[in-house]
């Protein structure tokens, strides 16, 4: 069975900083990736999303993630972390051809300033 | 395009009632699929539509239930409301459910107190 672990829950950077919020998957088959960004009283965000090819994928607002199947990873990165990426991440998993996603528990992020 | 669009926003309901939320899903899309989301429980699939039928389900109970029109719009309702159905429900939609058609766009959601 699928299943997604994103093992910090809360994760405080300051502005400016590099980030990386990591993920972990378990997944018999190539699995489908995701990240999604989520604001406090808001839907979700695709982020970015990794089907096959390149491992580096890249996203929208500066993120990228690196798909590592030797290390069942899928960790989100951005280099310099702005005020307004203070949200809740949550990295997700499908199997190809299947709609219903597995999340992880998410990831809070908090930017000081 | 539009995004994908979820009525009401909000909601409050008393144990024991029945509720229906809608979906309508960005324009071309055929598939759509709800989610709960919990505090406790996080993320957690419900179903999925996509040509008017079901074709995949999570681990809820029969009071929840769904359909799909033929437009694509859809709709959830929960029966017999339990205090634990108080949630952000969601909804995505996808173009389909062919390899490299599954990147789902999710609306805003629909809280749902129940008290």
């Amino acid at each position: 069975a699928q299943s997604v672990t994103q093992p910090d829950i809360h994760i405080t950077v300051s502005e400016g900083a590099s980030l990386e919020l990591r993920c972990n998957y378990s997944y018999g088959a190539t699995p489908y990736l995701f990240w999604y960004v989520q604001s406090p009283g808001q839907g979700l965000q695709l982020l970015l999303k990794y089907f096959s090819g390149d491992t580096l994928v890249q996203g929208i607002k500066g993120f990228e993630a690196e798909f590592k199947r030797s290390q069942s990873s899928f960790n989100l990165r951005k280099p310099s972390v702005h005020w307004s990426d203070a949200a809740e991440y949550f990295c997700a998993v499908a199997q190809g051809g299947a709609n219903n996603l597995f999340f992880g528990t998410g990831t809070r992020l908090t930017v000081i300033p | 395009k539009a995004g994908v669009t979820q009525t009401p926003r909000y909601l409050i309901k008393t144990r024991g009632q029945q509720v229906t939320l809608s979906c309508s899903p960005i324009s071309g899309h055929r598939s759509v699929s709800w989610y709960q989301q919990t505090p406790g429980q996080g993320l957690q699939f419900l179903f999925e539509y996509f040509s008017e039928t079901q074709r995949n389900k999570g681990n809820f109970p029969g009071r929840f239930s769904g359909r799909q029109f033929s437009n694509s719009r859809s709709e959830m309702n929960v029966s017999t409301l339990e205090l634990g159905d108080s949630a952000l429900y969601l909804c995505a939609s996808s173009l389909g459910t062919g390899v490299g058609q599954e990147t789902q766009y999710f609306g805003p959601g629909t809280r749902l107190l129940v008290l």
